[in-house]
């Protein structure tokens, strides 16, 4: 257990749909990342906020959204769902912007 | 962008037998390197991680891995595979050019141990 949550653990919903996903980081950790693993585009960096502030932006989808919240969780909206937005949606703390980064268990999306 | 290639996509070995999973990354810079694990069913765990210094760095469950400069290499290596070792496994990548604080990650190599 890495310390790191998410919510929930799997999640089906059709097109052109909206779902947010819930990450707590580990206590303490101040940076939270967002990654998606897709078996075409492999695990790709999405977001990461630090302290509440966007800090670095990846290959995230306009119809995609993030924040990081007072108590330090964060979510990840998806609008507009599509077929190819299925994937497992990780999310990673670390304790600085630099630091290790330890993975929550995932959120398994099914679009269909 | 910063770029991670893992070469074996599948693996298989017997038990006892020795590993080594290939990594090479694009040229950027300074660069941080990590190999990660993903057991069946779990999270990504971090096997091992390289910054500076010696590079030859141990990490957890007797994996290793070395970091070429010169080659933008990081292999990782284990003398002898147990039936346990059964993952995938992935290289990443931190820093480098357009690189910042995120993970770039290679395609992962799934590796079967048989008994």
């Amino acid at each position: 257990d890495s310390g790191v949550t998410q919510t929930p653990k799997h999640l089906i919903t059709a097109t052109g749909q909206r779902v947010t996903l819930r990450c707590s980081p580990r206590s303490g950790d101040l940076s939270v990342y967002w990654y998606q693993q897709s078996l075409d585009q492999g695990l790709q960096f999405l977001i990461q906020y630090y302290n509440g502030e966007e800090r670095a932006k990846g290959n995230i989808l306009e119809r995609f959204s993030a924040q990081q919240f007072p108590d330090l969780h964060s979510e990840l909206n998806l609008s507009s769902l599509e077929l190819g937005d299925s994937a497992l949606y990780f999310c990673a703390s670390s304790v600085s912007t630099v630091g290790e980064q330890f993975f929550g268990p995932g959120t398994r999306l099914t679009v269909l | 962008a910063q770029s991670v290639s893992q070469h074996n996509h599948h693996v298989i070995l017997s038990e006892a037998a020795s590993l080594e999973l290939g990594c090479n990354y694009s040229y950027g810079g300074t660069v941080n390197l990590f190999w990660y694990v993903q057991y069946p069913g779990q999270h990504l765990q971090l096997l091992l991680k390289y910054f500076s210094g010696d590079p030859l760095v141990k990490g957890i469950k007797g994996f290793e891995a070395e970091f070429i400069k010169s080659k933008f290499s990081f292999n990782l290596r284990k003398p002898s595979v147990q039936w346990s070792d059964t993952a995938e496994y992935f290289c990443a990548v931190r820093g480098g050019t357009g690189g910042g604080n995120k993970l770039t990650f290679g395609t992962g190599t799934q590796l079967k141990v048989e008994l």
